[in-house]
């Protein structure tokens, strides 16, 4: 069973820039999570999609955006990057009957 | 004060030890409760999956959950240096359908096991 695939593992932005990340989920699974992970802060909650509707959204500003597609593929999209927002950057993929999520392997973001 | 507090370590040990890692919470509502492993450069594996208070055995690992103290543990007995990870604590409130909902998860404890 494939797990979950993020892309791209790296990239490397410009302040100012945008920048969009994919995520495809295990498949069956309809819920996808997006979170952000830094040393200071550690993992901190994005997003939730579930069957292509946001459930439940973190703590961060509006240039932090996300979609889930039909497919339960899901992006999240960055605008108007800063410095801070360097980070890895996880995709969760849950479904029903699974215990507890599945974690895809992160994009690294390096803004300078 | 964050809801999920865990002390970031770090904890060396020798092969063969016996290791405890350990969270506090404040949020009455978390049920679910999760202990995550986590290598350099990989995203977080899901070791351990526990509902509600009591103990959880899975080969050398052992979860425990005591929900009147909102405190939660995780024992590794016999370490081996390939235990070595950053490990980190999870908690969900959320009972919505088929999934978990938001995660909360502890700063996370980095641990090597040396030989």
């Amino acid at each position: 069973k494939a797990g979950v695939t993020q892309t791209p593992r790296y990239l490397i932005k410009t302040r100012g820039q945008q920048v969009t990340l994919s995520c495809s989920p295990i498949s069956g699974h309809r819920s996808v999570s997006w979170y952000q992970q830094t040393p200071g802060q550690g993992l901190q909650f994005l997003f939730e999609y579930f069957s292509e509707t946001q459930r439940n959204k973190g703590n961060f500003p509006g240039r932090f955006s996300g979609r889930q597609f039909s497919n339960s593929r899901s992006e999240m999209n960055v605008s108007t990057l800063e410095l801070g927002d360097s980070a890895l950057y996880l995709c969760a993929s849950g479904g029903q009957g699974a215990l507890g999520y599945t974690f895809g392997s992160g994009t690294r973001l390096t803004v300078v | 004060q964050k809801e999920v507090e865990q002390d970031p370590g770090p904890l060396s040990v020798p092969e063969g030890a016996i290791v405890s890692l350990n969270c506090t919470y404040s949020n009455s509502a978390f049920q679910y409760f999760m202990w995550y492993r986590q290598y350099s450069r990989k995203g977080p594996e899901l070791l351990m999956y526990t509902y509600s208070s009591g103990n959880k055995e899975d080969g050398r690992f052992t979860a425990q959950v005591d929900k009147s103290s909102k405190y939660i543990s995780l024992f590794i007995r016999d370490s081996q240096p390939s235990d070595s990870a950053t490990y980190l604590c999870a908690m969900s409130a959320d009972t919505r359908g088929s999934t978990l909902g938001r995660l909360y998860f502890g700063r996370g404890t980095q641990l090597t096991v040396w030989p």
